[in-house]
């Protein structure tokens, strides 16, 4: 069973479209999170959102907006998708708890072509 | 200044080697310590979590100097298996909101 797991995994679209990445995590934890790898492999937070709050990284274009319809979903839609959105997004999840690590999804490498 | 800050390398070393990375870090609230392993165009995994007194597990070595503010992950005798990039992660705070930081990551390549 995959614990954290995202869809899809590869995902080509034009520049200027509307796109959405799913995201789910089965080991009930209260925190998920959305990171961009970029080219130079910088694993950069995005957002950070638990039940009660929604920490957003400040450089976020707000093109960017999560959407939780539970605990167990943290979804990223992008809006008017540009060149620069090129890179590979991933959802993790953690405990509460701040001595625990994050459990990573395998990723979704978005092209905007 | 970049809250978490490695060198990239490649660091690019003989099976059997020993190599060690280094981390800092900006955030002195910063609470807790991890490397992650990331194998190329996989996810970030958890290598080790990083304790005040320091931690091993085989041949691993995790140190944290809170006073300095680094961590350092040693690796005896090197694998051809270890070659991959390390992170390294610091949690920070408060309220039940912890949020994960990474460094870039350091690429390793070891090499028969």
């Amino acid at each position: 069973d995959t614990a954290v797991s995202q869809t899809p995994k590869y995902l080509v679209t034009q520049m200027g479209n509307d796109k959405s990445i799913k995201c789910e995590q089965n080991l009930g934890h209260d925190t998920m999170y959305w990171y961009k790898q970029d080219s130079k492999k910088f694993l950069k937070i995005m957002f950070s959102y638990n039940n009660k709050e929604l920490i957003i990284n400040e450089t976020v274009p707000n093109r960017f907006s999560p959407k939780s319809p539970d605990k167990a979903h943290l979804n990223l839609h992008i809006n008017s998708l540009e060149l620069g959105d090129s890179a590979v997004y991933f959802c993790a999840s953690s405990p509460i708890r701040m001595n625990t690590e994050a459990f990573f999804g395998q990723g979704t490498r978005l092209t905007v072509v | 200044r970049k809250e978490v800050e490695q060198d990239p390398g490649p660091f690019n070393v003989p099976e059997g080697a020993t190599v060690a990375f280094n981390c800092t870090y900006s955030n002195s609230a910063s609470q807790s310590f991890f490397w992650y392993r990331q194998d190329c165009r996989k996810e970030p995994k958890l290598l080790m979590s990083v304790y005040s007194s320091g931690n091993e597990d085989g041949r691993f070595t995790a140190q944290l100097n809170r006073a300095s503010q680094y961590i350092s992950l040693l690796i005896r005798d090197s694998k051809l298996s270890d070659s991959a990039t390390y992170l390294c992660a610091v949690n920070s705070g408060s309220g039940g909101s912890y949020i994960p930081t990474f460094g870039r990551g350091t690429s390793l390549i070891v090499h028969p």
